[in-house]
């Protein structure tokens, strides 16, 4: 059971945009910035949005982030089959000194 | 450029131990706080340990408490794990991941992974 909630599983055909959702709570999402990772089978995560909504050098425009009250989202505009792979968002928890992450959404480009 | 290279890993009996290590190039390796990140197989992600920048304060998971510790030492730029009484549930890969800011959930920068398997 991870502290931060995602759906296991997200789709969408190319050029689709598709939202993910992360709902934490006031020791985590609520008071502290927000992570996105993509990870592609095999390898390693690798960072795609910093502190809510930034994109580091590198990431496409199509990806954005938000965050409002203790939920956070992460979504990609036109959806290319490169982007299918497992999306998780992280925090920091004040409750528990560590970070925590989100079970993490399987997205399929359909 | 960064670099993070893990290894340790391997097959170990329950009840065993199992040093990992995290060689870090690239950058200056006391002026930033580094994690323990593992993911089981087929599972997500789960965050193990950290250690701050200046090693002022260490923090864990509740499931590794008392049995993993971490460490790192500034003259080899490397980092620790070291992990007692190993459970079939810690079977994972586990990552070495560079904070990019103090007590956050900014992870720029990951190692490739090194398997831990816990079997008899």
């Amino acid at each position: 059971q991870s502290v931060l909630t995602q759906p296991p599983s997200a789709s969408g055909t190319p050029g689709q945009r598709v939202t993910i959702s992360c709902s934490g709570s006031s020791s985590n999402i609520g008071i502290n910035y927000v992570y996105w990772y993509q990870q592609l089978p095999g390898t390693a995560p690798k960072l795609l949005i910093y502190r809510n909504n930034q994109r580091p050098s590198g990431v496409p425009d199509r990806f954005s982030g938000s965050k409002s009250g203790t939920s956070a989202s992460l979504a990609i505009s036109g959806l290319r089959s490169e982007d299918e792979a497992d999306y998780y968002c992280a925090a920091w928890d004040g409750s528990l000194s560590g970070p925590v992450f989100g079970g993490g959404t399987k997205l399929t480009v359909l | 450029q960064v670099q993070l290279v893990e290894s340790g890993g391997g097959v170990v009996q329950p009840g065993g131990s199992l040093r990992l290590s995290c060689e870090a190039s690239g950058f200056t390796f006391s002026s930033y706080g580094m994690h323990w990140v593992r993911q089981a197989p087929g599972k997500g992600l789960e965050w193990v340990a950290f250690i701050r920048y200046d090693e002022s304060n260490k923090y864990y998971a509740d499931s590794v408490k008392g049995r993993f510790t971490i460490s790192r030492d500034i003259s080899k730029n490397t980092l620790y794990m070291q992990m007692n009484s190993l459970r079939a549930e810690d079977t994972a890969v586990y990552y070495c991941a560079k904070e990019e800011s103090d007590r956050t959930a900014w992870f720029q920068h990951w190692g490739q992974g090194t398997l831990v398997t816990v079997s008899s």
